[in-house]
C-alpha cells in the first residue's frame, strides 16, 4: 500500500517530442505529489510537484496531469531537448510524525535523441 | 547559493569497519532527511529529524544504522559495522517545517568490500 509503481522504466525521445512517464499510488492518505529529475552522479531536484486537489499543473514545458479516482498521475516534457536526459523519479508524500514522508517511484531513464 | 552538503563524497571501506557520513543541510531548514538509492530497491527513507529530534528512524537497520543531529548544521549517519550490502548511495536532504519541498545533498557513495 505504501509502493509508487512508475513506467515505463526508460523512454527515448526525439528532439522536440512530448515525452510522457507515468506513476500509479494505492494509498489514499497520500496527499502531495512531486516529480524529482537526477542527472548522473548528482542527487535529486525537486521538478514540479502537485497536491491532489488540482488535476494539472504546468510549469514552463513540464506538466502534471493528476487523476484523483485513478490514483495516477503523470508528467509531461513538452519540446523534450537533450539537456532533459535524465532518470526521473514520482513520489507520493503524506505527513507522518510531523514532516512529509516520501515514497518514491523506481524511476525512469528518459533519453532525448538529437 | 544554498545548497546541502554531504562528506564525504566517496567511501571505500572493508566489512566490519564503522562508516560515518555527514550532512550540512541549508542553513535555516529544520527538516533532514536521510535516503539511500540502490539499483534494486531504488531511493528508500531511512530516517529524518525536525529541530534536531529524530521523527521516525523506521526505516533504517536497528542493528547497525545510527543516525543523529548533533546540532542544526549538522546531521550524521554511521553505519557499525558495515557490509557489503550496505553499498549504496546515502543522499541527505533538507527542507522547511514539514518538507513539502526536500533538496537533496550530492550523496556519499558507499561501497564495502
Amino acid at each position: 500500500q505504501q509502493q509508487v509503481k512508475q513506467s515505463p522504466q526508460s523512454l527515448i525521445v526525439q528532439k522536440g517530442g512530448i515525452s510522457i512517464i507515468n506513476c500509479a499510488y494505492e494509498n489514499t492518505a497520500f496527499d502531495y505529489f512531486p516529480w524529482y529529475q537526477q542527472f548522473p552522479g548528482k542527487g535529486p531536484a525537486l521538478l514540479i510537484a502537485i497536491r491532489p486537489d488540482v488535476s494539472e499543473k504546468k510549469e514552463g514545458r513540464f506538466t502534471i496531469s493528476f487523476n484523483k479516482s485513478a490514483k495516477q498521475f503523470s508528467l509531461h516534457i513538452m519540446d523534450s531537448q537533450p539537456g532533459d536526459s535524465a532518470t526521473y523519479f514520482c513520489a507520493a508524500s503524506m505527513l507522518r510524525r510531523g514532516a512529509q514522508k516520501l515514497v518514491f517511484g523506481q524511476g525512469t531513464r528518459l533519453t532525448i535523441n538529437p | 547559493d544554498a545548497r546541502v552538503t554531504q562528506t564525504p563524497r566517496h567511501k571505500v571501506t572493508e566489512m566490519g569497519q564503522e562508516v560515518t557520513m555527514r550532512c550540512q543541510p541549508i542553513l535555516g531548514h529544520n527538516t533532514v532527511f536521510w535516503y539511500r538509492q540502490t539499483m534494486m530497491q531504488g531511493l528508500e527513507l531511512l530516517a529524518y529529524f525536525r529541530n534536531r529530534a529524530p521523527l521516525d528512524d523506521s526505516g533504517m537497520p536497528k542493528d547497525r544504522f545510527s543516525a543523529e543531529m548533533p546540532d542544526a548544521t549538522l546531521a550524521t549517519l554511521k553505519i557499525q559495522p558495515s557490509e557489503p550490502r550496505d553499498s549504496a548511495v546515502y543522499f541527505c536532504a533538507s527542507g522547511l517545517g514539514e518538507g513539502w519541498e526536500q533538496y537533496f545533498g550530492p550523496g556519499t557513495r558507499l561501497t564495502v568490500t
